[in-house]
């Protein structure tokens, strides 16, 4: 594997179910993101993890919450979602230096809420 | 705060033809600005971008973008266009944090025969 991959790629869930998303990255870098791209929107930082460690969070509702386990994984865990939040959720990873790293982006999970 | 405005939601262009497609940032700071494009089913891909020194920028694929501080600028062109280079484009600015893309609303790019 190489690059940033996600799985999976697709994912459908009700209302009431609990879902995890997954991220690995294959670079070496020390940070990770979450992203939403929904339609005829611009894409929506989530979460920042640097180092291992939430370094922002832009007011995500607590349905969803990240976890970074080691500088490598990065999950988001779902939970009574709602239809509105149906989007493409992208993982991206940089080597943080800062402002001008490049951040690699992985190809997302296209979910759908029921 | 930083941002990016991308003007033209969609933008089509004949295979061999100039692309050109626009953004226009706002900063309170000196920008670095980036160029991603999204083919359909993936993630994004990073083009070019601008952080200091030479303002014209190569990137891959012969596109490249200038960055012009008095019209706020940072325009994407390819001389000739190619039918794989319809995808979604998208311009970004570093934001406050250091951490954050703010990105436009992407531009869609379609190359006719």
């Amino acid at each position: 594997e190489t690059g940033v991959t996600q799985t999976p790629r697709h994912l459908v869930m009700g209302m009431t179910n609990k879902k995890s998303l997954k991220c690995e990255q294959h670079l070496g870098h020390n940070a990770m993101y979450w992203y939403k791209q929904s339609a005829k929107k611009p894409l929506e930082l989530m979460f920042v993890y640097s180092l291992e460690e939430r370094v922002e969070n832009n007011s995500v509702p607590s349905r969803f919450s990240p976890e970074c386990p080691n500088s490598s994984h990065l999950f988001l865990h779902l939970h009574t979602l709602q239809p509105e939040d149906s989007a493409l959720y992208l993982c991206a990873s940089s080597q943080a230096q800062g402002y001008t790293d490049t951040q690699y982006f992985g190809p997302g999970t296209r979910l759908t809420v029921l | 705060a930083q941002s990016v405005t991308q003007l033209g939601s969609h933008v089509s262009v004949s295979e061999g033809a100039l692309v050109l497609l626009r953004c226009n940032y706002s900063s309170s700071v000196p920008p670095y600005l980036f160029w991603y494009v999204q083919y359909p089913n993936q993630g994004l891909q990073l083009l070019l971008k601008y952080t200091t020194g030479a303002t014209l920028v190569k990137g891959i694929n012969g596109f490249e973008a200038e960055f012009k501080k008095s019209e706020t600028s940072f325009h994407l062109t390819k001389p000739s266009a190619h039918m794989s280079d319809a995808a979604e484009y998208f311009c970004a600015v570093r934001g406050n944090s250091g951490y954050a893309l703010n990105f436009g609303k992407g531009t869609s790019l379609l190359v006719t025969p």
